[in-house]
């Protein structure tokens, strides 16, 4: 099956900077990658996602790029503010198999004010 | 706007016991999941449902079952409690409409269960 594999586990940056995470998986069946946040105490929520067919999708400050060759795909945070403050987990999916997501571990993410 | 619920926020059972973890969604999504949060493994999945009546095993359903008799509803039963079954378990929903519906799952606010 499927193998998501998330870095950091935890990453610290100061308020304005740029925050990356990266994901690899295993499967190059997989053709659908959301990104989701958990806030402390709150359920996990969709903030972006990319298809296989799209190298890179931009909303707002956050970004996605995906490179299918190296099956690997990553986040970016750019002018990082303390309510980027959560946990950002990565997944993958072979969309045609009806949404079973396997998702990575997590990066636990700190802004510093 | 989609709405997951669940039964309890936390639940304390002591082991050997038989809990019952219900999920409701009301956005008619034919898809519904459980997975199990815990610190440093991320969500696993453990069972999910395509339609009514029907399930499959996801990557960690060993000491779990679950049933889907209607289709807003999907519940997760742990017939035996063990210590390691303490978690957080969360349950969500997606439309299988690949035409014009969204791709997220909608989590609900997660039941918190300690088995002592």
């Amino acid at each position: 099956g499927e193998n998501v594999e998330q870095h950091p586990s935890t990453l610290s940056v100061q308020e304005g900077d740029s925050a990356v995470i990266k994901c690899t998986y295993s499967d190059s069946a997989s053709n659908y990658f959301p990104w989701y946040k958990q806030e402390l105490g709150k359920r996990p929520q969709l903030i972006i996602d990319i298809r296989s067919n799209v190298g890179e999708k931009k909303d707002q400050r956050i970004a996605v790029t995906l490179n299918k060759t190296a099956k690997h795909f990553s986040l970016h945070i750019t002018e990082t503010q303390p309510e980027d403050s959560a946990v950002y987990f990565c997944a993958a999916s072979i969309r045609s198999s009806g949404d079973k997501l396997t998702f990575g571990t997590g990066t636990r993410l700190a802004v510093r004010p | 706007d989609v709405k997951v619920t669940q039964s309890s926020r936390y639940l304390v059972k002591r082991t050997g016991e038989k809990v019952f973890l219900e999920c409701v969604q009301d956005m008619d999504h034919e898809n519904m999941f459980w997975y199990r949060q815990d610190p440093g493994l991320g969500l696993r999945l453990i069972y999910f449902s395509y339609d009514v009546k029907m399930k499959e095993k996801g990557d960690i359903p060993e000491g779990y079952s679950v049933s889907r008799e209607k289709k807003e509803r999907f519940s997760l039963i742990l017939e035996s409690t063990s210590t390691n079954q303490t978690s957080m378990y969360l349950c969500a929903s997606s439309s299988s409409d690949l035409v014009t519906s969204s791709y997220e799952q909608y989590f609900g606010p997660g039941t918190r269960l300690t088995v002592t």
